[in-house]
């Protein structure tokens, strides 16, 4: 079955970290784009960022630039999402998705809850 | 305030026909595909339609979707109350160099 399976995400203090994780299982993510779409409670979605097959491209939305960084371990067959030094407008249901033709695979989302 | 601009909410009773715009700028629907999602309540999104027009596979022919210059528009056709759900179109802008969603139509079938 071809899916992704976030993980990693908590109850996080304000300026806190985390690093959320995707396996992917049923395809191989070297072949694809990957990208990152956070929804916060209540809200619509928010793409977050994304990284080319290798690696070398990689893209931000303006709020998390500086912030967060998207990784890749294909080996793994693996996405990754650092996040740091996070707000309360992080507070956010995180989704790992395929881009194949707009977001094809997409999982069941790691929620982050920034709170003091 | 999102990049793509939807209608907040859409409702029609069971059996009718409803459309979805969704507005955007020649830096994003202007060139690029659309896609149109749907998230059922406490769920993660599926896409619907990809590349303008295409359904995904599994996807009935109830559901239909165009293009035209900067906007698009998703159409759903002999509504089923299991249609109730939350429509989202996205794409990507080469200005922002980033994805970008609409902010998404709620569907009510009365």
């Amino acid at each position: 079955e071809v899916q992704v399976v976030e993980s990693g995400g908590g109850l996080v203090q304000p300026g806190g970290s985390l690093r959320l994780s995707c396996a992917a299982s049923g395809f191989s993510i070297s072949r694809h784009w990957m990208s990152w779409v956070r929804q916060a409670p209540g809200k619509g979605l928010e793409w977050v960022a994304n990284v080319k097959q290798d690696g070398s491209d990689k893209y931000y939305v303006d709020s998390v630039k500086g912030r967060f960084t998207i990784s890749r371990d294909n080996a793994k067959n693996s996405l990754y999402l650092q996040v740091a030094s996070l707000r309360d407008e992080d507070t956010a249901m995180y989704y790992c998705a395929r881009e194949n033709d707009g977001f094809d695979i997409w999982g069941q989302g790691t929620m982050v809850s920034v709170s003091s | 305030q999102s990049v793509l601009t939807q209608p907040p909410s859409v409702s029609a009773t069971p059996g009718q026909k409803v459309t979805i715009s969704c507005s955007g700028s020649s830096s994003n629907i202007g060139r690029n595909y659309v896609f149109w999602y749907q998230q059922l309540p406490g769920t993660a999104p599926k896409r619907l339609i990809y590349d303008n027009d295409k359904r995904s596979s599994g996807i009935p022919d109830r559901f239909s979707a165009s293009k035209s210059g900067t906007s698009a528009t998703l159409g759903i056709t002999g509504l089923q109350t299991g249609d109730e759900a939350d429509y989202y179109c996205g794409t990507w802008d080469n200005s922002l160099s980033a994805g970008v969603f609409g902010g998404g139509t709620k569907l009510t079938v009365l």
